[in-house]
């Protein structure tokens, strides 16, 4: 059964610098989603993306965010410097109409 | 914006058992309502989702109602087994689509005892 990918699973920075979370969404899939959890809290909403531009941001996804998908197969989501609160599991989600998520890639921001 | 609460945060149930998790929710224009399943070092995997033109929906032992007037819904497993603990989430969209952003609820862990 097709699935998500992300890549890395673990990321460790330290505050300030920069990060990309990679993401392979199923292939025939249009829509495009960062979601994040920070620890003990709900799944929140980032970002979506369709059509090659964001369809829709949450009042997270700050100047500090950028989504991309640089070929026909990776949707990235770079942090351009890190802060500590930061720091949550980051689960991309692809679409045709369910979304399907994939494991996550858990960021710690030091 | 739209605003999901869920109840119980922990479950525990014998095998066998039924396992009922409800949630609410603020947006009286959401119309998709899934729930997803989260198993350790996993994403959230869907289990079942419930669309505001349908009062219920069963897979073989799980089943989802909704209430629009007062805005809840609820997963019912049956015949609960121990694989079925995980933590379960529910979510609600506005729209008559299943795409865009979804909203979630705070989690249930749920354990089943063998």
């Amino acid at each position: 059964e097709p699935e998500v990918t992300q890549t890395p699973s673990h990321q460790v920075t330290q505050m300030g610098q920069e990060v990309i979370l990679r993401c392979v969404p199923i292939s025939n899939h249009l829509y495009f989603y960062w979601y994040r959890q920070i620890l003990g809290q709900k799944v929140e909403f980032l970002v979506s993306f369709y059509n090659n531009e964001i369809s829709e941001k949450s009042e997270i996804f700050d100047d500090q965010f950028s989504v991309e998908r640089p070929d026909g197969s990776n949707f990235t989501l770079k942090i351009r410097s890190t802060k500590l609160e930061d720091s949550a599991m980051y689960f991309c989600a692809s679409s045709v109409e369910t979304q399907y998520f994939g494991p996550g890639t858990r960021l710690l921001v030091l | 914006g739209e605003n999901v609460e869920q109840h119980p945060s922990t479950l525990s149930v014998q095998e066998g058992d039924s396992a009922v998790i409800k949630c609410t929710y603020s947006d009286s224009a959401s119309n998709y309502f899934p729930w997803y399943k989260q198993e350790l070092g996993k994403g959230p995997q869907l289990i079942i989702d419930i669309r505001s033109n349908v009062g219920e929906k069963k897979d073989q032992r799980i089943a989802v109602t909704l209430n629009k007037t007062a805005k809840h819904f609820s997963l019912h497993i049956t015949e609960t087994q121990p694989e079925d603990s995980a933590v379960y989430f529910c979510a609600a969209k506005a729209g008559r689509t299943s795409y865009g952003k979804l909203t979630f609820g705070q989690g249930t862990i749920l354990t089943v005892h063998p």
